[in-house]
């Protein structure tokens, strides 16, 4: 199986409902990053987290980094419909250089 | 400051002919990135450059893949003598010479060989 690993695949919620993304990853890394792609569009960056930090917010996105556990989450307070998306982590071994991609989560916000 | 620039942003090739995706930085970056998004995939990592160096392409297929990155003029990945498999999204990155674990995509380029 590969570096970074989404959970759920897919997840269907409601217009003001929590969303939580996992992501798990096999080797150690220096950060772990979100972002998100609307259908047949490029990538956003939402947040970066570094292999020293626990917890970080943005806005209404909180993502937790668990090292010792080898994965992160991905919490949107309040959904809207335009949350509507996939949503990938990646990985970085190093502070520069490639990052690994997961095979994402399809969130999908319901009005 | 304009984003990560792609051109273009769909391309068609008959299969044999040769498919140039051109890459325009964020201003001040000078690393770039070149990603490949198959089909219901997430993105795999193919190359990395720095003005006028690879250093890194151990994502690139060892033949009729090659990429550059000129001191002048945006970046450019050539595919000869293309093939129906290489029909993919092709994401450029780019980030800044300090702090530059964060990386901002570009659009994109879609590649359909027919």
């Amino acid at each position: 199986s590969q570096q970074g690993e989404e959970d759920p695949q897919a997840l269907s919620i409601q217009e003001g409902e929590n969303a939580t993304m996992n992501c798990s990853y096999k080797t150690s890394i220096n950060n772990l990053q979100w972002y998100r792609q609307n259908s047949g569009r490029g990538l956003v960056h939402l947040i970066l987290i570094r292999s020293n930090e626990r917890e970080k917010h943005s806005g209404r996105l909180r993502v937790t980094l668990d090292t010792s556990k080898k994965s992160s989450s991905l919490l949107i307070t309040a959904s809207r419909a335009a949350d509507t998306a996939s949503y990938f982590c990646a990985t970085g071994l190093t502070s520069y250089g490639k990052l690994t991609f997961g095979q994402g989560t399809i969130l999908t916000v319901h009005p | 400051n304009a984003g990560v620039m792609q051109n273009p942003r769909h391309l068609v090739r008959r299969r044999g002919q040769e498919a140039r995706l051109r890459c325009s930085p964020m201003k001040g970056h000078s690393h770039v990135y070149w990603y490949r998004q198959l089909p219901e995939e997430g993105l795999k990592f193919m190359v990395y450059l720095q003005k006028e160096n690879i250093i890194d392409e151990s994502g690139m297929p060892k033949e009729r893949f090659s990429a550059e990155f000129p001191k002048e003029g945006p970046s450019i990945l050539r595919i000869q003598q293309v093939v129906r498999g290489d029909s993919a999204a092709y994401f450029c990155a780019s980030s800044p010479p300090t702090q530059s674990d964060e990386q901002f995509f570009g659009p994109g380029t879609r590649l359909t060989v027919l």
